[in-house]
This record gives C-alpha cells, sequence and structure tokens, in this order.
C-alpha cells in the first residue's frame, strides 16, 4: 500500500481480555518494527522484523507481549491478559530493509489501545 | 485523535518567524540522527535526517545542526506557518536498526 496502515485505530478493552494489533507495512519493505507511545513520551522501541523472523524482541516488557510476522509482510502485535499499564498508542514502521542510515521509518498512525 | 504528550516541554512562536528545537542525545557511539514530526491522532512523520560525519544538513526551510563535542542536536525551521505546529521528536542510533526518540518538544504557532 501507499503508507503504513495500522488497525483498529482505537481498541478498548477490560483488563485481563487479550487483544491484536494488526500493521500492514509499505510492500516490499522487509524491516517492520513496532514501538509503543505513552502520553507525553516518545516511542519506544519493542521488536523489530527482518523478513519473517523477529530479528530482536529485547524491548517486549514481559511475556505477555508477542509479536508475528508469519508471511513477512502483515505483522501482528498480540497482548495477553492485558493490564491497565498496558494502556498506550502501539505504532508500526516499516522500511526498505533495516540498515540504519540507509532507510528511514515510515511510521503509521497507531493504535491507540485503553485498558479499563 | 489522541492529543500525544500532554506534558511536553512547548516552544511557542509567532507566525513567520524562526524556530529552534533542541534535542540532547544520550549515546556518543550514535552515528545517524533523525528529526520526527508528530501531529495528533498520527504517526511521527520524517523531518530530516543527518549523519554523524556531517554538522549540518538543510531540507526545505529546514536545517539540522550537529554537535557531537556536547552530543546536541537541533532543528531549525524557517518562516514558522501554523502547519508547523506539532510535537518534535529527535531519534538516534549507534548504527542499528534500534532507534532510540527523545521525549520530544511541542511547537505552536501563535498566528
Amino acid at each position: 500500500g501507499a503508507g503504513v496502515s495500522q488497525t483498529p485505530s482505537n481498541k478498548v478493552t477490560e483488563k485481563g481480555k487479550y487483544v491484536e494489533l494488526r500493521c500492514d507495512p509499505i510492500s516490499g519493505h522487509t524491516a517492520l518494527y513496532w514501538y509503543r507511545q505513552s502520553l507525553g513520551q516518545g516511542p519506544e522501541f519493542l521488536i523489530y522484523f527482518q523478513g519473517t523472523g523477529a530479528a530482536d524482541d529485547s524491548g517486549l516488557p514481559n511475556d505477555r507481549f508477542f509479536a508475528v510476522r508469519p508471511e513477512g509482510s502483515v505483522s501482528t502485535l498480540k497482548i495477553q491478559r492485558t493490564e491497565r499499564g498496558d494502556s498506550a498508542v502501539y505504532l508500526c514502521a516499516s522500511s526498505l530493509d533495516g540498515v540504519a542510515g540507509a532507510n528511514v521509518l515510515t511510521f503509521g498512525a497507531g493504535s491507540r489501545l485503553t485498558v479499563l | 485523535g489522541e492529543s500525544v504528550g500532554l506534558h511536553l516541554p512547548t516552544l511557542s512562536v509567532q507566525e513567520g518567524d524562526n524556530s529552534i528545537i533542541n534535542c540532547a542525545y544520550s549515546n556518543s557511539a550514535s552515528d545517524y540522527f533523525i528529526w520526527y514530526k508528530q501531529e495528533s491522532g498520527k504517526g511521527p512523520q520524517f523531518i530530516i535526517d543527518i549523519r554523524s560525519n556531517m554538522d549540518k544538513r538543510q531540507g526545505q526551510r529546514v536545517t539540522v545542526l550537529l554537535n557531537k563535542t556536547v552530543k546536541h542536536l537541533s532543528l531549525q525551521i524557517a518562516a514558522t506557518q501554523p502547519g508547523d505546529s506539532a510535537v518534535y521528536f529527535c531519534a538516534e542510533t549507534p548504527g542499528t536498526y534500534k532507534y532510540i526518540f527523545g521525549t520530544g518538544t511541542r511547537l505552536k504557532v501563535l498566528a
């Protein structure tokens, strides 16, 4: 597509529920990133995919968070047993490849998650 | 959409004036830097980048200055317009895919 598409744009859920957030990157971009942005903060790195594999998931806060990218295109961020502290905007970005300084990240509009 | 950064540092400038937004980065090993603009309810949008072997780079109405000695980055916007109102983030990377973002500065353009 023309840009990075994220769905849903807004998600309200109850504490303890499971949520999935979807990212559709720019066609042909092999690198995909998930970031989390809390109110008043800059985006914080969660996970990076190069193709289908998670090359670096060191930013995932705990084992309730998991992400997949089975065909090297669309990615899903999955959060189990949601907690109020998970409330944030989850941003997805993609780039042609993961080489720093070669290709900038293009971000989607984000999925705003609110856990009640 | 949600307003990003309700408690961010704010810079207010008169329309038509020049704006300077500053950023102190953390990692002396960082060698690539980007400025992003984020409007309410939207994702960050690329403005301009600079590599560590440069100290200045110009784009359309924007200039980025890099001072590696004091680990400082600045974004200059010429003839600031109402459409420039947004939150501005600097991001750094030490030669990897992992970008570290600053906390951001809100720019308000006064008519």
